[in-house]
């Protein structure tokens, strides 16, 4: 059973930083392209960012390029959003998702509960 | 930036066939997917690669596409198929990644 475990979302100051985590299991993490999405209070899904199964492809939104990162170690099947220069609009619930398939597929398929990152001062 | 266009709301009595539209210009060449979401849960994917029910979907459930336009019907919509439903696709160049704005589906 493919599980997705987001955690390290908070309370944080507008212009901070913070890492969110993922922790996956049920699959091979490596073979799969993972993706962050995430949903401001009320509101609908925004895609965030995506990162191919073996890290060397990352993909952003353009209202989080150049502040975000993406990233993955698939020796701790782990997918990782480093957020620098929040601000109030960042405000959401982060979901991570596993691709829907293998290879060159970044659709989501599985989907993680979710953490709440604020930010406000 | 791209944009896939949804209706906000879709309204069906129990037992009717519910329609909710996606469009796109790049959905001629890129296939559709489909969420639903219920309230306060994360999202499900209903419809995968326009048309394909993943496991475990009920078989009420089924998208088309055709042009700029792409379509999730669930035939003899139940209660429980309320819910928030989104498309989502890619650009062009596959590069950017979109989810339509989610269309509210009540079933009463």
């Amino acid at each position: 059973e493919v599980q997705l475990v987001e955690s390290g979302g908070g309370l944080v100051q507008p212009g901070g930083s913070l890492r969110l985590s993922c922790a996956a299991s049920g699959f091979t993490f490596s073979s799969y392209a993972m993706s962050w999405v995430r949903q401001a209070p009320g509101k609908g899904l925004e895609w965030v960012s995506a990162i191919s199964g073996s890290g060397d492809s990352t993909f952003y939104a353009d209202s989080v390029k150049g502040r975000f990162t993406i990233s993955r170690d698939n020796s701790k099947n782990t997918l990782y959003l480093r957020m620098n220069g929040l601000r109030a609009e960042d405000t959401a619930v982060y979901y991570c998702a596993k691709a829907y398939c293998g290879g060159d597929c970044y659709s989501p398929g599985d989907w993680g509960q979710g953490t709440l990152v604020t930010v406000s001062s | 930036s791209y944009e896939l266009t949804q209706p906000p709301s879709v309204s069906v009595s129990p037992g009717q066939t519910a329609r909710i539209t996606c469009s796109g210009d790049a959905l001629p060449k890129k296939y559709v997917y489909w969420y639903q979401q219920k309230s306060g849960q994360a999202p499900v994917l209903v419809i995968s690669e326009d048309s394909k029910r993943p496991s475990g979907i009920p078989e009420r459930f089924s998208g088309s596409s055709s042009g700029t336009m792409a379509t999730l019907t669930i035939s003899g919509a139940q209660v429980e198929d309320e819910a928030d439903y989104y498309c989502y696709s890619t650009d062009s160049s596959g590069n950017h990644r979109v989810f339509g704005g989610g269309t509210k589906l009540t079933v009463l």
